[in-house]
This record gives structure tokens, C-alpha cells and sequence, in this order.
């Protein structure tokens, strides 16, 4: 049992390259969340799917998009990338019967030059 | 003004020795409060919730205050193994959005 699973663990991209990050879990949860940790700031929520099918903005979308793929997989898509979303990217996953106790991934360490 | 907001410390504790920090939330509708726990340059992970009467979780006790609209985390006997970020999380409204605070770091030394 794997958890939460993210690729890859770190990147570094050039502004105005886009790339996907992946995420996958195997506790068969129907909620998953896309956040990013800055220093000072706290996680921020970017994503989020409250169950396969369906996906909503969170705090901080602008620059993002996310697929929800199935009922493991939640990806999130850089099109055009910019310095400010240098960050550290975490997937979350949650269970209906209790939203609050999120199971985080590893996390994306991203760098835009 | 943040809508949680932590003192980033580090607050230094000597093995054995107790250590207390507070979070604020300036929403007052913020109806869940949680304790998250995250290691260096590690995921996040749940270390408890905290309830309107107190609650204790062994060596760790977390209280809530809406009057003044506080949670606290106090830690006895401290560890070295409990060093790491401790993270105030509040809910408010909608469905399963967690609001995170920026984090305490913890230091304890031998």
C-alpha cells in the first residue's frame, strides 16, 4: 500500500515551458486536493475533486489546470510556467467519511528559471 | 491579515522540558481546528484534532479558545524526535478546504 504517490520529485523548467505533475493513490479515497507550500505562507489550495468527475478552483488556480483521470489519479498542468510558481507541490487525498484528515504525497519540488 | 497565523519560532526546547505555542484564526465562523505535523523537507501528516473542551493525545494536549479565537498545542516531556513543524489548520464552510497556517518549527535539543 503505497498511499499517495507523486512524480517527479523534483524539476526545474525554464519560463514558458509547461509540464504535468502526477499524482496517484491506492486508498481508493474519493477526494483529492492539489496545494502549494511557500516559505511563510502556509499550504494554499490550487485544486481540488471532490469525487471522480468533478474538479473546482481552490485559493490559487490562476497558471493551473488538473485532470481528475480516474478515482487514483489527480494531475496538475503548468502550461506556460513562471517564476512565481517556483514552489513545493503536494497531492492530498481523503476519504468521504472524514474530509479533514488529508493524506499527503511526498511532494514536487519545482523550480522556474 | 492571514486568515491563520503562527508564530514561525523556532522555539528551542531542551529534551524532557514542556513547550507551548498558540494559532490564531481570524474568522470567527471557522468551525474545525486540526494539528498537522510536518518534518524537514517531508508531507504534512495529521497529529490531531482539536476539540472545544481540550483534548489530549499522550504527551500532547491541544486547547481551543473562540473567545479569543486561538488554538494551542502544548507538548510535555518533550522528544527529540518530536522536532519538526507543527501546522494549525482551521475549516471554514465549505467542503473538506483546509486553511494552513505557515507553522511552528519545534527544535528540541539533547
Amino acid at each position: 500500500n503505497a498511499g499517495v504517490t507523486q512524480t517527479p520529485k523534483f524539476q526545474v523548467l525554464k519560463t514558458g515551458q509547461s509540464m504535468t505533475l502526477q499524482c496517484a493513490q491506492d486508498m481508493n479515497h474519493n477526494s483529492m486536493y492539489w496545494y502549494r507550500q511557500d516559505p511563510g505562507m502556509g499550504l494554499r489550495l490550487i485544486y481540488y475533486s471532490a469525487s471522480e468527475g468533478t474538479t473546482d478552483k481552490g485559493e490559487v488556480p490562476n497558471g493551473y489546470n488538473v485532470s481528475r483521470l480516474n478515482k487514483r489519479e489527480f494531475s496538475l498542468r503548468l502550461e506556460s510556467a513562471a517564476p512565481s510558481q517556483t514552489s513545493v507541490y503536494f497531492c492530498a487525498s481523503t476519504t468521504s467519511g472524514y474530509l479533514y484528515e488529508q493524506y499527503f504525497g511526498p511532494g514536487t519540488r519545482l523550480t522556474v528559471t | 491579515r492571514k486568515e491563520v497565523e503562527q508564530d514561525p519560532g523556532p522555539f528551542n526546547v531542551p529534551e524532557g522540558a514542556t513547550v507551548a505555542f498558540n494559532c490564531t484564526y481570524s474568522n470567527s465562523a471557522s468551525q474545525s481546528f486540526f494539528w498537522y505535523r510536518q518534518d524537514c523537507r517531508k508531507e504534512p501528516k495529521l497529529l490531531m484534532s482539536v476539540y472545544s473542551s481540550g483534548n489530549e493525545d499522550g504527551r500532547f494536549t491541544a486547547q481551543l479558545n473562540r473567545a479569543s479565537q486561538y488554538i494551542s498545542l502544548l507538548i510535555r516531556d518533550s522528544k527529540l524526535s518530536d522536532s519538526a513543524t507543527y501546522l494549525c489548520v482551521v475549516v471554514r464552510g465549505s467542503w473538506g478546504k483546509l486553511q494552513f497556517g505557515a507553522g511552528t518549527q519545534v527544535v528540541v535539543t539533547p
